[in-house]
């Protein structure tokens, strides 16, 4: 059974860069079945998701962020990352990463890591 | 962007009874070439994460408990919990596959009476 955790600082100050990792186990991040997903939730709202990567490079990005988003794989260390610029406190949230079944579309999220509350502030 | 709304906003149902929770989307979201709606839920306990429980719709994901139950097609669909146990407390979401964004629902809280 696959598991995720991510990693990354707990607190950001405004106008920064936020800095996430997502380590994978159980299966390989190149595994062509799969994207590799970010989605944050703010605190006591609900969820909305950032972006999807494949192993290769294809990336979906929500249109809403995607001026500021990046996010990148790492295969050697079946790891992959997400940067997100100039943050301010509205990017206080609970940042998720997930895996996403892919078949002949990108389909559902079928498993989702802990979490890891980020909070912009001075 | 599809937009999901769901209702109840929250739901107090009692131990053993039928719970329901209604997702509306704003467009369709069945694929016409496979026939599958390409809906998801989730349930989300308390300081967790949120954790897959049915996808197309009305599959249930392996493991998860069979009072759990999917339903519908096109832009309106259900959640049915057929006799809530104390550990079904938790917000319930869903979620359009169909085409990024993909977009959740507001959530349904739901509790026991």
């Amino acid at each position: 059974q696959v598991q995720l955790q991510e990693s990354g600082p707990g607190l950001v100050k405004p106008s920064e860069t936020l800095s996430l990792t997502c380590t994978v186990s159980g299966d390989s991040i190149s595994n062509r079945r799969y994207y590799w997903v970010w989605i944050r939730q703010p605190p006591g709202k609900g969820l909305e998701w950032i972006a999807s990567m494949y192993y290769s490079g294809s990336t979906y990005y929500n249109p809403s962020l995607k001026s500021r988003v990046t996010i990148s794989v790492d295969t050697s260390k079946n790891q992959f990352s997400l940067r997100l610029s100039s943050v301010t406190a509205a990017d206080t949230a609970v940042y998720y990463c997930a895996k996403q079944i892919t078949g002949t579309t990108l389909d559902y999220f079928d498993y989702w890591g802990q979490g890891t509350l980020v909070t912009v502030s001075s | 962007d599809i937009v999901m709304t769901q209702s109840p906003d929250s739901l107090a149902v009692s131990l053993g009874e039928r719970a329901t929770v209604n997702c509306k989307s704003s467009q369709n979201v069945l694929y016409n070439s496979n026939n599958q709606s390409y809906l998801a839920w989730y349930q989300q306990r308390p300081g967790q994460p949120p954790k897959l429980l049915i996808y197309w719709a009305s599959t249930r994901k392996s493991g998860v408990p069979d009072r759990f139950s999917g339903s519908g097609s096109g832009t309106d669909f259900t959640l049915t919990i057929s006799s809530l146990q104390a550990e079904d407390v938790a917000v319930y979401y869903c979620q359009q596959y169909y085409g990024a964004p993909y977009t959740f629902g507001p959530g349904t809280k739901l509790e026991i009476k």
